[in-house]
C-alpha cells in the first residue's frame, strides 16, 4: 500500500528554533508539494516540485521557510527561525507530472512553536 | 484571479439521507476538478476527480460528483449518507500552474 510518510508527526518548539519536516513522496511520484492548514487560513499551498526542480514557492514566506528535494525519495521543509504564527499543520503531497494536479497526502505534521 | 468557492460552511443531516455538497468555480477553460475528504487528525484522502470527459464521475465510498460548465459547479453527491462520512470535505481546482483548495465543508450526520 504505497503512502506519502511524514516526520515528525508532531512537533513542539521554541520559538526561534529551526524546525525541519520530512516527506518521503510515493516511490516513482515525480511531483511534491507542501501545504500549511490553518484553521483561519485554510488550505495554503507553499511549494512544489516536478522532477526535484522548484516550479513555484510563491506561497512560501522566504525569509524563515526553505523547500528542498535532496533525492526523489525525500522532500524537506525548514522553518529558521520559527515564530509562533508557523503553528500549523503542513502536509506533503505527491503525484504524476502527467496527472494534472492528482495529488495524494501524507498524514501531515502538527507544528506548535512557543 | 482564478478560485474555487464552497459556500456552505458547514451541513448536518441525518443518517440515510441524501448529500449534496457544492463547488463553484472560477476560471475560463475547463479546470481540473477534485473531492478530498479530511477525517479529523488525517490527511486529505481523494474522493473523486474530473478531467475531461463524462460528465458525471463516480468516486470512492459511494460519492459522485457532477461538472456543469454552464453553472462552472462540481457538487458532489452521495444518496445515502452513512455516520461514517462526517468530515470536513475540499473541493480543489487545478489549472495550468495553479492549484487552489476550498475553504471546505463540514459535514456532521446525525443518528
Amino acid at each position: 500500500d504505497a503512502r506519502v510518510t511524514q516526520t515528525p508527526r508532531h512537533k513542539v518548539t521554541e520559538m526561534g528554533q529551526e524546525v525541519t519536516m520530512r516527506c518521503q513522496p510515493i516511490l516513482g511520484h515525480n511531483t511534491v508539494f507542501w501545504y500549511r492548514q490553518t484553521m483561519m487560513q485554510g488550505l495554503e499551498l507553499l511549494a512544489y516540485f516536478r522532477n526535484r526542480a522548484p516550479l513555484d514557492d510563491s506561497g512560501m514566506p522566504k525569509d524563515r521557510f526553505s523547500a528542498e528535494m535532496p533525492d526523489a525519495t525525500l522532500a524537506t521543509l525548514k522553518i529558521q527561525p520559527s515564530e509562533p504564527r508557523d503553528s500549523a499543520v503542513y502536509f506533503c503531497a505527491s503525484g504524476l507530472v502527467n496527472a494534472f494536479w492528482e495529488q495524494f497526502f501524507g498524514p501531515g505534521t502538527r507544528l506548535t512553536v512557543l | 484571479a482564478q478560485s474555487v468557492t464552497q459556500p456552505d460552511i458547514h451541513i448536518t443531516v441525518s443518517e440515510g439521507a441524501s448529500l449534496e455538497l457544492r463547488c463553484n468555480y472560477s476560471y475560463g477553460a475547463t479546470p481540473y476538478l477534485f473531492w478530498y475528504v479530511q477525517s479529523p487528525g488525517q490527511g486529505l484522502q481523494l474522493l473523486l476527480k474530473y478531467f475531461s470527459g463524462d460528465t458525471l464521475v463516480q468516486g470512492i465510498k459511494g460519492f459522485e460528483a457532477e461538472f456543469k460548465r454552464s453553472q462552472s459547479s462540481f457538487n458532489l453527491r452521495k444518496p445515502s449518507v452513512h455516520w461514517s462520512d462526517a468530515a470536513e470535505y475540499f473541493c480543489a481546482v487545478g489549472t495550468g500552474n495553479q492549484f487552489y483548495f476550498g475553504t471546505g465543508t463540514s459535514l456532521t450526520v446525525i443518528p
